[in-house]
């Protein structure tokens, strides 16, 4: 079966830093873009960031450039999020999906991020 | 990098048809084909129902259709059922290499 499992999510104060995993299986990880994409508390979705299969071409939001960073492992078949200087509106379900021409086919569960202020 | 513009809600009698609207702009939705639609269950990660304007995964019912006309995008379900009842959002891929989702409707089954 395709799947994408996140991890590292947790409570974390303003200002601190965390790092989200999401490891795949059940497909050539190599070969996909990747995405991560969030959801506030009641809120909507947002997209977050995407990287190549080769691990070039990082976009961000402009809600969060400059403060977080999305790598992948190839060989590991994980993909990253580091996320620095994080603010309480960055609480939320954070999803790692599998891009598939330019839109999401695979999804994984979500990993929760709450920032205390 | 502002959401595309869906209304807040809709809803149907079982079996009626109900279309969201998604409106965007000349560098999102109406910049290229790649729009696509989601549904997303209380507590569930979202599933694609359309992509690329008008195409449907292999095992979403064809009561799912998709169309798009200038920078507004359509999603339409048709004969609603019950299962139907979700929240649903469009996407965009967008002239800067990125990517937008809308605002979410919450799809309701009378």
């Amino acid at each position: 079966d395709v799947q994408l499992v996140e991890s590292g999510g947790g409570l974390v104060q303003s200002g601190g830093s965390l790092r989200l995993s999401c490891a795949a299986s059940g497909f050539t990880f190599s070969d996909y873009w990747l995405h991560w994409v969030r959801q506030a508390p009641g809120k909507g979705l947002e997209w977050v960031s995407r990287i190549r299969s080769d691990g070039s071409v990082p976009v961000y939001a402009d809600s969060v450039k400059g403060r977080f960073t999305i790598s992948r492992d190839n060989a590991k078949n994980t993909l990253y999020l580091q996320m620095n200087s994080l603010r309480a509106e960055d609480t939320a379900v954070y999803f790692c999906a599998r891009d598939s021409r330019f839109h999401i086919d695979v999804w994984g569960q979500g990993t929760t991020v709450t920032v205390s202020s | 990098q502002s959401a595309l513009t869906q209304p807040p809600s809709a809803s149907g009698s079982p079996g009626q048809s109900v279309t969201i609207s998604c409106t965007g702009t000349s560098s999102d939705v109406g910049d290229n084909d790649y729009v696509s639609w989601y549904q997303q269950h209380p507590g569930k990660a979202p599933k694609v129902v359309i992509y690329e304007v008008t195409k449907r995964p292999s095992g979403v019912p064809d009561r799912f259709s998709g169309s798009k006309s200038g920078n507004t995008a359509s999603l339409t379900v048709s004969g609603l059922q019950a299962e139907d009842e979700a929240d649903y959002y469009c996407s965009s891929y967008t002239g800067s290499k990125n990517y937008v989702f809308g605002t979410g409707t919450k799809v309701t089954v009378l």
